[in-house]
């Protein structure tokens, strides 16, 4: 079934803006993962972050994770329009499990 | 050199067809998986093996039967093909790191049922 769910499941913001993106999720996990999707390709990992980890960073991301609410939000930080995208949030249960993701779009 | 590589990227057939789409990767991992995405978006996980044995098979049709020559493929084969089987069928190889396993995903094979 159905671990992450994404929300907003879309989103439209200007180039430099920042970008916030939640993900819940229902059980628990010992990691949560961010994936980005280019229209048309395959999934590319973002970042990782374990259950015991409140924030991580990486580049113009920066995740947090509050296991106590089973939440996550993805922030993107001075968006580009090439990162327009589609944003998924996975969690480890039982094998990788997916929501449907929040579609991004940064307008030039 | 592309890491996870399907075949075909695109499919049309008319239902009730058999097809294969074909995966290999190159990275040396031994987990490999193939994924649903409907029209909506959603991904959602078919088959898991790992070293060739089957480890997540979730409630997927019969009609669906992978096959795991070696460790560097999976092969996904579809029986009696279906308008709803039309979707994104999305290939992906991880390797199981101390801290979780990340995946590596295929571009994709485009199925549509006619």
């Amino acid at each position: 079934s159905q671990q992450g769910e994404e929300d907003p499941q879309a989103l439209s913001i200007q180039e430099g803006e920042n970008a916030t993106m939640n993900c819940s999720y229902k059980t628990s996990i010992n990691n949560l993962q961010w994936y980005r999707q280019n229209s048309g390709r395959g999934l590319v990992h973002l970042i990782l972050i374990r259950s015991n980890e409140r924030e991580k960073h990486s580049g113009r991301l920066r995740v947090t994770l509050d296991t106590s609410k089973k939440s996550s939000s993805l922030l993107i930080t001075a968006s580009r329009a090439a990162d327009t995208a589609s944003y998924f949030c996975a969690t480890d249960v039982g094998g990788m499990r997916f929501g449907a993701g929040t579609r991004l779009t940064v307008k030039p | 050199d592309t890491a996870v590589s399907q075949t075909p990227k695109y499919l049309v057939t008319q239902m009730g067809n058999d097809k294969s789409i074909k995966c290999e990767q190159n990275l040396g991992h031994d987990t490999m998986y193939w994924y649903k995405q409907d029209s909506k978006k959603f991904l959602k996980i078919m088959f898991s093996y790992n070293n060739k044995e089957l480890i997540i098979n979730e409630t997927v049709p019969n009609r669906f039967s992978p096959k795991s020559p070696d460790k560097a493929h999976l092969n996904l084969h579809i029986n009696s093909l279906e308008l709803g089987d039309s979707a994104v069928y999305f290939c992906a190889s991880s390797t199981v790191l101390a801290e979780g396993e990340t995946q590596y995903f295929g571009p994709g094979t485009r199925l549509l049922v006619l």
